[in-house]
């Protein structure tokens, strides 16, 4: 199947910082790319979704100038939590999905974020 | 919006023996039925999925089947052994042309003893 790499595996971070964390698609073009955040013993909750070149759709609740989504190219998004706090401590994950639509997405390895 | 309800959350078997865990999604849009599974620390791995076109696929150890009247479809994992513990997801999605935005269940911990 495609490779999906997640950049950094962890992170710890001050609180009032913020962390930025890339998704690639090594080999295939992702059109589209989905951001989740799992806590522990938890589901993967969509936080938003993104197409190359435009703008990012946001779950309802997740706050976009909170969660920066940038996807600049078919092959690297980057979300950036700004201002982190201790309850943005979490798993985060993205899938990507490339051409044609019918393929399926596949996930990066994730992302622990710990906010001290 | 679509719900995929998911069950049991936790399952225990021994190694050798079956396991099945099982889904209902609410949406009959959905056209598109993931599994997969994730270990501890680890993004999740896609082990099968199937269409809405067809009723059931199989992959070695590995089963799905789909009931779309019903609104459900069900993994099944013969001949388990301890490295098949873990946490499995399904998912449901309606694959429109943006992409795969996939809902979840809550998860099912498998775990084989010996």
């Amino acid at each position: 199947g495609a490779v999906v790499s997640q950049h950094p595996s962890w992170v710890i971070c001050k609180s009032g910082t913020s962390v930025k964390i890339e998704c690639r698609s090594l080999d295939f073009q992702a059109t589209t790319m989905f951001w989740y955040r799992q806590f522990p013993k938890q589901s993967l909750m969509l936080m938003a979704t993104s197409n190359e070149g435009s703008k990012a759709t946001y779950e309802q609740g997740v706050e976009k100038d909170k969660f920066l989504i940038n996807h600049a190219s078919l092959t690297l998004s980057t979300l950036t939590v700004t201002s982190a706090h201790p309850e943005d401590s979490s798993f985060y994950i993205c899938s990507a999905a490339g051409q044609p639509s019918n393929t399926e997405a596949f996930f990066g390895q994730g992302t622990r974020l710990t906010v001290v | 919006g679509e719900n995929v309800e998911q069950h049991p959350s936790t399952l225990s078997v021994q190694e050798g023996d079956s396991a099945v865990i099982k889904c209902t999604y609410s949406d009959s849009a959905s056209n598109y039925f993931p599994w997969y599974k994730q270990e501890l620390g680890k993004g999740p791995q896609l082990i099968i999925d199937i269409r809405s076109n067809v009723g059931e696929k199989k992959d070695q150890r590995i089963a799905v089947t789909l009931n779309k009247t019903a609104k459900h479809f069900s993994l099944h994992i013969t001949e388990t052994q301890p490295e098949d513990s873990a946490v499995y997801f399904c998912a449901a999605s309606k694959g429109s042309n943006s992409g795969y935005a996939l809902n979840f269940g809550k998860g099912t911990s498998l775990l084989v003893t010996p």
